[in-house]
């Protein structure tokens, strides 16, 4: 298996614009996790899917944000509109149970 | 008061010494413990997984866990520079996963 992947990598946005977020998790994992990553904070639970449905969203800032699981094979997170202060590396992860966790290479966001 | 709480460090130890990771938590309802290990610019990954109390070993990595003290250790013994990065402590509890903010740890040749 290829691992979770995450695209962009990298991604330079101007304020205000739409930004759209995209994850493949690993094949038969149940659970997927959004995580934001900055120096100030560290590695911040967004969101999490169990079986397509989400079960925890407190994580969220704001309503700007918002997150699908259409099928258990793709996941996007999207900030609309977005903000400098959203800059950080945000990851995708997946994993069979809660804990063992499999990370994704992260998309650096960088707004302008 | 955090879920996890880890020194942020940096932790700096010569190459072949003990690296000891310290970790506590809030919940004494929390279940499961996990290190990962994140480089510079890279995502995290798991190196060590702990359930019961005591003491349990993988290779030169030791993990540790008190839970009436609510504490989790990760001994790194014959320490690499290889070894240097950020490890962080996550617990898990019923549906709810935490992470620490890591320690920064450098092996010095």
């Amino acid at each position: 298996d290829a691992g979770v992947i995450q695209s962009p990598r990298h991604e330079v946005t101007e304020m205000g614009q739409e930004v759209t977020l995209r994850c493949k998790p690993i094949s038969g994992h149940d659970y997927l996790f959004w995580y934001r990553q900055t120096m100030m904070r560290g590695l911040e639970l967004l969101i999490y899917f169990n079986n397509n449905v989400p079960i925890d969203d407190s994580g969220m800032p704001e309503d700007r944000f918002s997150a699908k699981m259409p099928n258990a094979s793709f996941s996007t997170l999207k900030i609309q509109p977005s903000e400098p202060r959203d800059s950080a590396v945000y990851f995708c992860a997946s994993s069979l149970t809660l804990g063992t966790t499999f990370f994704g290479q992260g998309t650096r966001l960088t707004v302008v | 008061q955090k879920e996890v709480e880890q020194n942020s460090g940096p932790l700096s130890v010569p190459e072949g010494a003990i690296a000891s990771l310290n970790c506590t938590y809030s919940d004494r309802g929390s279940q499961s413990f996990f290190w990962y290990r994140q480089y510079s610019g890279k995502s995290p990954e798991l190196i060590m997984s702990i359930y019961s109390n005591g003491d349990k070993e993988d290779g030169r990595f030791t993990a540790q866990l008190n839970k009436a003290s609510q504490y989790v250790s990760l001994l790194i013994r014959d320490s690499q520079p290889s070894d240097s990065a950020t490890y962080l402590c996550a617990v898990e509890r019923g549906n709810q996963f935490y992470f620490g903010t890591g320690t920064s740890l450098t092996v010095i040749p």
